[in-house]
């Protein structure tokens, strides 16, 4: 079955030590995207890339880092420099870009305490 | 004030009735798209459209693109069509790597 898949769903860190959210998608999709979610906001968009070894800068990517050295996998790091880390991730993929259907992994819920 | 609109914010209803959920934004778009959230986290595209109508089941989107404005309709709902339901929009006037999203309606149907 094709999908795109995240790891792990929970994930506990203590303040000051990077993270690293796994996404891989079997689509063969070109767009991977990094999203944020917050309770009482909408999703907002960390990083984003539509090609391998290229990425750009979301509106909230202070903080985040990202590589995309294989098509399928588009690991996302969350520093310590991220001010406010605790939040639910959700890594998408699309063909090409928004103008297509977007597809969601399970999300990761990050708690740093 | 948010560039994408969602209303309701909360929604219940009882199984079989017909339910709207509205999304109304400020900035000319490409596209735009409805999303399903369910309690678990994971997000499921439930349409793309830029023009007109489309229909999935029970599911029916329309979009005025004049009057910035779409709907989403669920006839007949049941129980299992709770979830939290996300409007975003492709802006016409970025690149299309971009989606602005609603805050989204929280729609709960009871038996």
């Amino acid at each position: 079955d094709g999908g795109i898949t995240q790891s792990p769903k929970y994930l506990f860190r203590k303040e000051g030590q990077n993270v690293t959210l796994s996404c891989e998608q079997n689509l063969n999709h070109d767009a991977m995207y990094w999203y944020r979610q917050d309770p009482g906001q909408g999703l907002r968009l960390i990083y984003y890339s539509q090609i391998v070894n290229d990425f750009q800068k979301g509106d909230i990517a202070e903080g985040y880092s990202v590589s995309r050295e294989k098509k399928e996998s588009f690991p996302l790091t969350v520093t310590s420099a991220q001010k406010n880390p605790t939040a639910f991730y959700l890594c998408a993929s699309s063909l090409g870009s928004t103008l297509y259907e977007q597809y969601f992994g399970p999300g990761t819920r990050l708690t740093v305490t | 004030k948010n560039e994408v609109e969602q209303s309701p914010q909360n929604l219940t209803a009882q199984e079989g009735e017909f339910i709207t959920i509205n999304c109304s934004y400020s900035v000319g778009i490409s596209a735009l798209h409805w999303l399903q959230q369910h309690p678990g986290g994971g997000i499921v595209s439930l349409f793309m459209l830029s023009s007109g109508k489309k229909k999935h089941g029970r599911l029916i989107a329309t979009i005025n693109i004049q009057e910035k404005h779409s709907s989403l309709h669920i006839t007949a709902s049941h129980p299992r069509d709770s979830a939290v339901y996300i409007c975003a929009v492709v802006p016409a006037s970025y690149n299309t790597d971009k989606l602005i999203f609603g805050t989204g309606t929280r729609l709960q149907v009871f038996p």
